[in-house]
């Protein structure tokens, strides 16, 4: 079992809100990233980061930011949030980071927005 | 362009019986290959990586296959149980370094019934 938490695990939320998603790993590891899954379709890499202040953007366009003060805390931010961001947030970790390692995955968070 | 394919895209089985779920991708260069189980209301986790040189890879029921030349690879999972009944999600990687991207699949769900 991977040492990867997310909070909340479900959160539904009206239309212009700002809510923070929660992503902490007690693993030590440098890399963490965050996708977003929609039911019956592939994750989608939004945000990642290679260590503390570092962030990049992922393969899909997102209205999301993140930061990485800490090593072991990732969160992810919408400032507004909108009908079209209701979908499940993944979490994760590695070691090394792109495709030499395997990725730990957090719960999720399955996010609504109304 | 870079795509992994999934079939088939849902599968119901029996208690007990056999299945394979097949992967096919056209991820070039390649690097790796994972299965991942990703359980209802979960994140993924890793079930077997294979590296090209790699045929067969087993973990417990589960036993994964890797045909580098045809770009193929299967999960066969024996002797089912109900704890089967997920989503199994194939993930290749085109570079083995820390540059490297994942490209995921949709994913096969599948039900074990009793």
């Amino acid at each position: 079992e991977a040492d990867i938490y997310q909070t909340p695990r479900y959160l539904v939320i009206g239309t212009g809100k700002k809510i923070t998603l929660e992503c902490s790993q007690t693993m030590g590891h440098d890399k963490m990233y965050w996708y977003q899954q929609d039911p019956g379709m592939e994750l989608h890499l939004i945000h990642y980061s290679y260590g503390v202040n570092s962030t990049e953007k992922g393969d899909l366009s997102s209205e999301s930011t993140v930061s990485r003060i800490r090593t072991e805390h990732f969160p992810l931010t919408l400032e507004s949030a909108r009908p079209s961001h209701t979908s499940q947030y993944l979490c994760a970790s590695s070691v090394e980071g792109g495709g030499t390692d395997t990725q730990y995955f957090g719960p999720g968070t399955r996010l609504t927005v109304l | 362009k870079n795509q992994v394919e999934q079939s088939p895209q849902s599968l119901i089985i029996l208690e007990g019986k056999n299945c394979t779920l097949q992967c096919n991708y056209t991820v070039s260069p390649f690097s790796n290959l994972r299965w991942y189980k990703q359980d209802t209301g979960r994140g993924p986790v890793s079930l077997t990586i294979m590296t090209f040189s790699e045929n067969t890879k087993s973990n417990g029921r589960y036993t994964a296959t890797l045909d580098a030349d045809t770009k193929q690879s299967s999960l066969h999972i024996t002797a089912s149980q109900l704890s089967d009944s997920a989503s199994y999600i194939c993930v290749v990687s085109d570079r083995g370094s820390t540059l490297g991207r994942l490209y995921f699949g949709r994913g096969t769900q599948l039900t074990v019934w009793p």
